[in-house]
Protein backbone atom coordinates (compact mmCIF):
# COMPACT_ATOMS: atom_id res chain seq x y z
CA UNK A 1 0.00 0.00 0.00
CA UNK A 2 1.36 3.78 -0.94
CA UNK A 3 1.92 5.68 2.24
CA UNK A 4 0.31 8.72 -0.07
CA UNK A 5 -2.62 7.90 -1.86
CA UNK A 6 -4.55 10.46 -4.09
CA UNK A 7 -8.01 9.88 -5.47
CA UNK A 8 -9.03 10.21 -8.25
CA UNK A 9 -6.02 9.09 -10.35
CA UNK A 10 -8.04 11.16 -13.44
CA UNK A 11 -11.17 13.42 -13.15
CA UNK A 12 -12.83 15.47 -16.36
CA UNK A 13 -14.21 18.43 -15.53
CA UNK A 14 -16.34 21.14 -17.60
CA UNK A 15 -15.17 24.73 -17.29
CA UNK A 16 -17.00 26.63 -13.98
CA UNK A 17 -17.21 23.47 -12.12
CA UNK A 18 -16.21 23.14 -8.86
CA UNK A 19 -13.23 20.54 -8.20
CA UNK A 20 -12.11 18.52 -5.56
CA UNK A 21 -8.91 16.02 -5.59
CA UNK A 22 -8.40 14.15 -2.29
CA UNK A 23 -5.02 13.16 -0.69
CA UNK A 24 -4.71 10.47 2.12
CA UNK A 25 -1.57 9.89 3.75
CA UNK A 26 -0.57 6.48 6.25
CA UNK A 27 2.53 8.18 7.97
CA UNK A 28 3.36 10.77 10.69
CA UNK A 29 4.07 13.94 8.43
CA UNK A 30 5.43 17.47 9.19
CA UNK A 31 3.83 19.38 6.57
CA UNK A 32 1.78 18.09 3.22
CA UNK A 33 2.53 19.68 -0.13
CA UNK A 34 -0.14 20.60 -3.26
CA UNK A 35 1.68 21.02 -6.27
CA UNK A 36 0.94 21.36 -10.16
CA UNK A 37 2.97 19.77 -12.65
CA UNK A 38 2.02 20.77 -16.25
CA UNK A 39 2.32 18.07 -19.43
CA UNK A 40 5.90 18.16 -20.54
CA UNK A 41 6.59 20.77 -17.39
CA UNK A 42 8.25 21.14 -13.92
CA UNK A 43 6.92 21.77 -10.92
CA UNK A 44 4.87 24.53 -9.21
CA UNK A 45 4.26 24.22 -5.26
CA UNK A 46 1.05 25.18 -4.75
CA UNK A 47 0.76 24.79 -0.90
CA UNK A 48 1.98 23.56 1.89
CA UNK A 49 -0.29 23.13 4.70
CA UNK A 50 0.52 21.70 8.60
CA UNK A 51 -3.03 22.30 9.82
CA UNK A 52 -6.42 23.96 8.94
CA UNK A 53 -7.06 26.01 5.66
CA UNK A 54 -5.19 27.91 2.90
CA UNK A 55 -6.57 29.92 -0.02
CA UNK A 56 -4.90 31.23 -2.76
CA UNK A 57 -7.28 32.61 -5.61
CA UNK A 58 -8.95 29.82 -6.94
CA UNK A 59 -7.82 27.48 -4.98
CA UNK A 60 -8.19 25.97 -1.42
CA UNK A 61 -6.71 23.40 0.31
CA UNK A 62 -7.62 21.82 3.64
CA UNK A 63 -6.12 19.41 6.27
CA UNK A 64 -6.92 17.40 8.51
CA UNK A 65 -4.30 15.90 10.74
CA UNK A 66 -6.20 13.36 13.19
CA UNK A 67 -7.89 12.04 9.75
CA UNK A 68 -5.20 12.36 8.09
CA UNK A 69 -6.20 13.41 5.08
CA UNK A 70 -6.27 16.36 2.79
CA UNK A 71 -8.28 17.81 -0.22
CA UNK A 72 -7.48 20.50 -2.96
CA UNK A 73 -10.42 22.54 -4.14
CA UNK A 74 -10.96 24.04 -7.42
CA UNK A 75 -13.57 26.70 -7.94
CA UNK A 76 -15.13 27.66 -10.77
CA UNK A 77 -12.23 26.02 -12.63
CA UNK A 78 -10.55 26.99 -16.01
CA UNK A 79 -8.88 25.10 -18.70
CA UNK A 80 -5.83 26.26 -17.49
CA UNK A 81 -6.47 24.26 -14.67
CA UNK A 82 -5.35 21.17 -16.81
CA UNK A 83 -2.31 19.63 -15.41
CA UNK A 84 -0.87 17.04 -12.96
CA UNK A 85 -1.88 17.68 -9.16
CA UNK A 86 0.46 16.02 -6.53
CA UNK A 87 -0.31 15.63 -3.32
CA UNK A 88 3.31 15.59 -1.34
CA UNK A 89 4.31 14.71 2.46
CA UNK A 90 7.16 15.61 4.51
CA UNK A 91 8.01 13.14 7.20
CA UNK A 92 10.38 13.72 10.79
CA UNK A 93 13.79 13.21 11.67
CA UNK A 94 16.52 12.71 9.44
CA UNK A 95 14.94 12.33 5.96
CA UNK A 96 12.65 15.20 6.86
CA UNK A 97 13.57 17.38 3.78
CA UNK A 98 12.59 14.40 1.66
CA UNK A 99 8.87 14.47 0.20
CA UNK A 100 7.00 11.30 -0.37
CA UNK A 101 4.62 11.99 -3.28
CA UNK A 102 1.16 10.40 -4.29
CA UNK A 103 0.48 9.41 -8.02
CA UNK A 104 -1.41 12.72 -9.17
CA UNK A 105 -4.31 13.09 -10.55
CA UNK A 106 -4.47 14.47 -14.30
CA UNK A 107 -7.47 16.86 -14.27
CA UNK A 108 -8.57 17.99 -17.62
CA UNK A 109 -10.94 20.62 -18.04
CA UNK A 110 -13.51 21.21 -21.27
CA UNK A 111 -14.21 24.11 -22.27
CA UNK B 1 12.77 37.43 -9.04
CA UNK B 2 14.00 34.98 -6.91
CA UNK B 3 13.84 31.64 -8.66
CA UNK B 4 15.67 28.05 -9.53
CA UNK B 5 16.56 28.23 -13.22
CA UNK B 6 17.75 24.69 -15.04
CA UNK B 7 19.75 24.56 -18.27
CA UNK B 8 19.38 23.63 -20.47
CA UNK B 9 15.51 22.44 -20.62
CA UNK B 10 15.91 19.64 -23.37
CA UNK B 11 18.87 17.73 -23.33
CA UNK B 12 19.70 14.97 -25.87
CA UNK B 13 22.96 12.62 -25.17
CA UNK B 14 24.09 9.26 -26.82
CA UNK B 15 24.09 6.18 -25.38
CA UNK B 16 27.10 5.90 -22.93
CA UNK B 17 27.94 9.59 -23.67
CA UNK B 18 28.72 11.55 -20.22
CA UNK B 19 26.00 14.69 -19.56
CA UNK B 20 26.13 17.25 -16.91
CA UNK B 21 22.76 19.08 -15.81
CA UNK B 22 22.64 22.55 -14.52
CA UNK B 23 20.78 23.83 -11.81
CA UNK B 24 20.45 27.51 -10.10
CA UNK B 25 18.72 29.71 -7.36
CA UNK B 26 18.64 33.12 -6.81
CA UNK B 27 16.89 31.85 -3.42
CA UNK B 28 20.17 31.53 -1.06
CA UNK B 29 18.72 28.39 -0.19
CA UNK B 30 21.17 26.23 1.72
CA UNK B 31 19.31 22.80 0.44
CA UNK B 32 19.38 21.47 -2.93
CA UNK B 33 17.45 17.99 -4.27
CA UNK B 34 17.87 16.12 -7.22
CA UNK B 35 14.65 14.28 -8.43
CA UNK B 36 14.30 11.95 -11.41
CA UNK B 37 10.87 11.48 -12.92
CA UNK B 38 9.71 9.24 -15.58
CA UNK B 39 6.91 9.60 -17.96
CA UNK B 40 3.72 9.27 -15.89
CA UNK B 41 5.24 8.34 -12.13
CA UNK B 42 5.89 10.36 -9.21
CA UNK B 43 9.28 12.25 -8.97
CA UNK B 44 11.88 10.00 -7.16
CA UNK B 45 14.46 11.24 -5.06
CA UNK B 46 18.13 10.87 -6.08
CA UNK B 47 20.55 12.46 -3.59
CA UNK B 48 20.19 16.25 -1.93
CA UNK B 49 22.63 18.67 -0.48
CA UNK B 50 22.09 19.97 2.80
CA UNK B 51 24.87 23.17 2.87
CA UNK B 52 28.00 20.90 1.31
CA UNK B 53 26.65 17.97 2.93
CA UNK B 54 25.96 15.12 0.21
CA UNK B 55 23.37 13.01 0.90
CA UNK B 56 22.79 9.83 -1.36
CA UNK B 57 19.41 7.67 -1.56
CA UNK B 58 20.61 4.32 -0.90
CA UNK B 59 18.76 3.14 -4.48
CA UNK B 60 20.65 5.88 -6.36
CA UNK B 61 22.46 4.09 -8.72
CA UNK B 62 26.68 4.87 -9.04
CA UNK B 63 25.99 6.37 -12.38
CA UNK B 64 24.55 9.49 -10.96
CA UNK B 65 26.81 11.54 -9.81
CA UNK B 66 26.62 15.43 -8.47
CA UNK B 67 28.70 18.50 -7.43
CA UNK B 68 27.63 21.73 -5.55
CA UNK B 69 30.61 24.14 -6.04
CA UNK B 70 28.85 27.21 -4.01
CA UNK B 71 25.66 27.71 -2.61
CA UNK B 72 23.85 29.26 -5.84
CA UNK B 73 24.52 26.09 -8.49
CA UNK B 74 24.41 22.24 -8.42
CA UNK B 75 25.04 19.82 -11.06
CA UNK B 76 23.91 16.32 -12.22
CA UNK B 77 26.67 14.37 -14.02
CA UNK B 78 25.67 10.96 -15.24
CA UNK B 79 28.84 9.04 -15.66
CA UNK B 80 27.17 6.86 -18.81
CA UNK B 81 23.96 7.13 -19.63
CA UNK B 82 21.71 4.56 -20.51
CA UNK B 83 18.34 4.50 -22.57
CA UNK B 84 16.44 3.72 -18.87
CA UNK B 85 18.14 7.27 -17.87
CA UNK B 86 15.91 9.34 -20.43
CA UNK B 87 13.59 10.93 -18.07
CA UNK B 88 12.52 14.33 -17.00
CA UNK B 89 15.52 15.53 -14.09
CA UNK B 90 14.10 17.99 -11.48
CA UNK B 91 15.75 20.24 -8.85
CA UNK B 92 14.50 21.93 -5.82
CA UNK B 93 15.63 24.10 -3.32
CA UNK B 94 14.78 24.61 -0.04
CA UNK B 95 15.80 26.54 3.84
CA UNK B 96 16.75 23.89 6.34
CA UNK B 97 13.04 25.06 7.90
CA UNK B 98 10.26 24.84 7.49
CA UNK B 99 11.57 22.85 4.17
CA UNK B 100 9.31 23.94 1.31
CA UNK B 101 10.38 22.91 -1.93
CA UNK B 102 10.92 25.27 -4.51
CA UNK B 103 11.04 23.63 -7.70
CA UNK B 104 12.81 24.33 -11.62
CA UNK B 105 11.43 23.87 -14.64
CA UNK B 106 13.45 20.92 -15.73
CA UNK B 107 15.64 19.42 -17.71
CA UNK B 108 13.85 16.74 -19.91
CA UNK B 109 16.79 13.71 -20.90
CA UNK B 110 16.71 11.54 -24.41
CA UNK B 111 18.93 9.26 -24.96
CA UNK B 112 19.75 8.30 -28.29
Amino acid sequence: KNEVEQSPQNLTAQEGEFITINCSYSVGISALHWLQQHPGGGIVSLFMLSSGKKKHGRLIATINIQEKHSSLHITASHPRDSAVYICAVRGYGGSQGNLIFGKGTKLSVKP
Amino acid sequence: DAMVIQNPRYQVTQFGKPVTLSCSQTLNHNVMYWYQQKSSQAPKLLFHYYDKDFNNEADTPDNFQSRRPNTSFCFLDIRSPGLGDAAMYLCATSRSTPYEQYFGPGTRLTVT
